[in-house]
C-alpha cells in the first residue's frame, strides 16, 4: 500500500540554522507530493507542493524538489526564524482519490 | 482565513452524552473530509464525502456518524464515546474527491475531551 515515511523528531535548531526534514514515499501510479504545517492549535495548511517529477515547491523561504528516482521529497529552509516551530507533514495524493500523510516531524527553533 | 470553519473549538463531554461537530466551507468544493489527530499517531482518515455521497469509511465505529447534508457543511454526530476518543478532530475539504493535484485545506479543529 501507498506509504510517507518522514524523519523522526523531534528537531530542535538555533534560529538562522539550515533545516532539513527528511521524506519518502511510496506510491501506486504517480502522485502529487506535499507539504502541510500545523502550528500549536491550528489545523495543518498547505506549505507547498509539486505535482511532477522536477518540480520544486517553494513558499515562505522552504523548499522541496520532487525527486522520482529517489522517491523522495526534501523539505529545506537555509534560515529558520523562531515563527517556523511548528508540526510539518510530508503528503502524498494519488488519482484513485488516496491521500498518505507522514507521521509529521516537530521542529522546535530557540533564539 | 482557513476558508474551513469547524465548531465547536472545545468540546469536553460525558461517555453518555450526545453531540455534535459542524464543519462549514465555502470555498466551492466537493469534497469534504473527517480526521482524527491523536497525540503521537499518525493522522488518521475517518470518512470522505463527495458531492453529499459517502465515499470511504475507513472502519469508523458505529459510535461517530456521519451526516453531508450539502456540499458546505460536514457534521459528525458523536453517542456514547470512550475516553480514548478524545483526540482533535479535523475537518478538510479539496476541490475534488480523486483530483491528486490540489490541496486539502483543514479547518482548527475541535479538541474533543471525553470525561
Amino acid at each position: 500500500g501507498d506509504s510517507v515515511t518522514q524523519m523522526e523528531g523531534p528537531v530542535t535548531l538555533s534560529e538562522e540554522a539550515f533545516l532539513t526534514i527528511n521524506c519518502t514515499y511510496t506510491a501506486t501510479g504517480y502522485p502529487s507530493l506535499f507539504w502541510y504545517v500545523q502550528y500549536p492549535g491550528e489545523g495543518l495548511q498547505l506549505l507547498l507542493k509539486a505535482t511532477k517529477a522536477d518540480d520544486k515547491g517553494s513558499n515562505k523561504g522552504f523548499e522541496a524538489t520532487y525527486r522520482k528516482e529517489t522517491t523522495s521529497f526534501h523539505l529545506e529552509k537555509g534560515s529558520v526564524q523562531v515563527s517556523d516551530s511548528a508540526v510539518y507533514f510530508c503528503a502524498t495524493n494519488t488519482n484513485a482519490g488516496k491521500s498518505t500523510f507522514g507521521d509529521g516531524t516537530t521542529l522546535t527553533v530557540k533564539p | 482565513e482557513t476558508g474551513v470553519t469547524q465548531t465547536p473549538r472545545h468540546l469536553v463531554m460525558g461517555m453518555t452524552n450526545k453531540k455534535s461537530l459542524k464543519c462549514e466551507q465555502h470555498l466551492g468544493h466537493n469534497a469534504m473530509y473527517w480526521y482524527k489527530q491523536s497525540a503521537k499517531k499518525p493522522l488518521e482518515l475517518m470518512f470522505v464525502y463527495s458531492l453529499e455521497e459517502r465515499v470511504e469509511n475507513n472502519s469508523v465505529p458505529s459510535r461517530f456518524s456521519p451526516e453531508c447534508p450539502n456540499s458546505s457543511h460536514l457534521f459528525l454526530h458523536l453517542h456514547t464515546l470512550q475516553p480514548e476518543d478524545s483526540a482533535l478532530y479535523l475537518c478538510a475539504s479539496s476541490q475534488e474527491w480523486g483530483r491528486f493535484n490540489t490541496e486539502a485545506f483543514f479547518g482548527q479543529g475541535t479538541r474533543l475531551t471525553v470525561v
